[in-house]
C-alpha cells in the first residue's frame, strides 16, 4: 500500500534551517511528484510547492522562493524540503504529499512533521 | 494568486442531515478543484477532484459540482464519521490554493 513517513518533529531557533524528510513505499517513486504543504497552529493549509523526482524539476510559491528548497534521493525514495532563515511565524506542521504528473491532486500524505521555531 | 473562500466557516448539524458546502473562486479555475477532509490531528484525505470526481474508496453521500468560480460539496445524508473540517483547493494556476475550511460539527 502507498505510504508516505515523515521525520520526526524539530524544534529550532530563529534563522536557522530545518530539513524534513519524507519516505516512499509501495509505488514507484519517480512516477509521481511530491507537493509540500504546511498548516500553521489552528489554521488552514497552504501549498508551498512540488518537485518531481523523475525530472527534477519543481514548483516554489512565490512566498518560499529563495528560502525553500525540495530534493529527492532516488535510490532511498525520499523526498527532502529544506526551509532556511527560519521565523516564528513558520512554526507549523509541513506534510508531503504525492499527485499525478498531470493531474495535480493530492491523493496519498505524510502524517505531518511539526516544526516549533522558538528561541 | 487566486484567492479562494468558503461559506459557511463552521456548520452544525446533525445525523442525517443534508450538508452543502459552498467554494468560490476569485478567477475562473474550469474544474480544477479538489475537495479534502480533515479530522483533527490527522493529514487531510482527498474527496473530490476535478470538481465532480469522487476519488476511489469515497462514500457515494459526498458529491461534488460547479466549475468557473462556484463549487459545491454535498454530503447527502451525514454520518458520524463526517464531522471534520472541509477544505477546497484550486490547482489551476500556482500557487495551488485553499480555501480557510469549513468546520463541519456536531449540532
Amino acid at each position: 500500500q502507498v505510504q508516505l513517513v515523515q521525520s520526526g518533529a524539530e524544534v529550532k531557533k530563529p534563522g536557522a534551517s530545518v530539513k524534513v524528510s519524507c519516505k516512499a513505499s509501495g509505488y514507484t517513486f519517480t512516477a509521481y511528484n511530491i507537493h509540500w504543504v504546511r498548516q500553521a497552529p489552528g489554521q488552514g493549509l497552504e501549498w508551498m510547492g512540488w518537485i518531481n523526482p523523475n525530472s527534477g524539476g519543481t514548483n516554489y510559491a512565490q512566498k518560499f522562493q529563495g528560502r525553500v528548497t525540495m530534493t529527492w534521493d532516488t535510490s532511498i525514495s525520499t523526498a527532502y524540503m529544506e526551509l532556511s532563515r527560519l521565523r516564528s511565524d513558520d512554526t507549523a506542521v509541513y506534510y508531503c504529499a504525492r499527485s499525478e504528473i498531470v493531474l495535480m491532486v493530492h491523493d496519498y500524505w505524510g502524517q505531518g512533521t511539526l516544526v516549533t521555531v522558538s528561541s | 494568486d487566486i484567492q479562494m473562500t468558503q461559506s459557511p466557516s463552521t456548520l452544525s448539524a446533525s445525523v442525517g442531515d443534508r450538508v452543502t458546502i459552498t467554494c468560490r473562486a476569485s478567477q475562473s479555475i474550469s474544474s480544477w478543484l479538489a475537495w479534502y477532509q480533515q479530522k483533527r490531528g490527522k493529514a487531510p484525505k482527498l474527496l473530490i477532484y476535478r470538481a465532480s470526481t469522487l476519488e476511489s474508496g469515497v462514500p457515494s453521500r459526498f458529491s461534488g459540482s460547479g466549475s468557473g468560480t462556484e463549487f459545491t460539496l454535498t454530503i447527502s445524508s451525514l454520518q458520524p464519521d463526517d464531522f471534520a473540517t472541509y477544505y477546497c483547493q484550486q490547482y489551476n494556476s500556482y500557487p495551488f490554493t485553499f480555501g480557510p475550511g469549513t468546520k463541519v460539527d456536531i449540532k
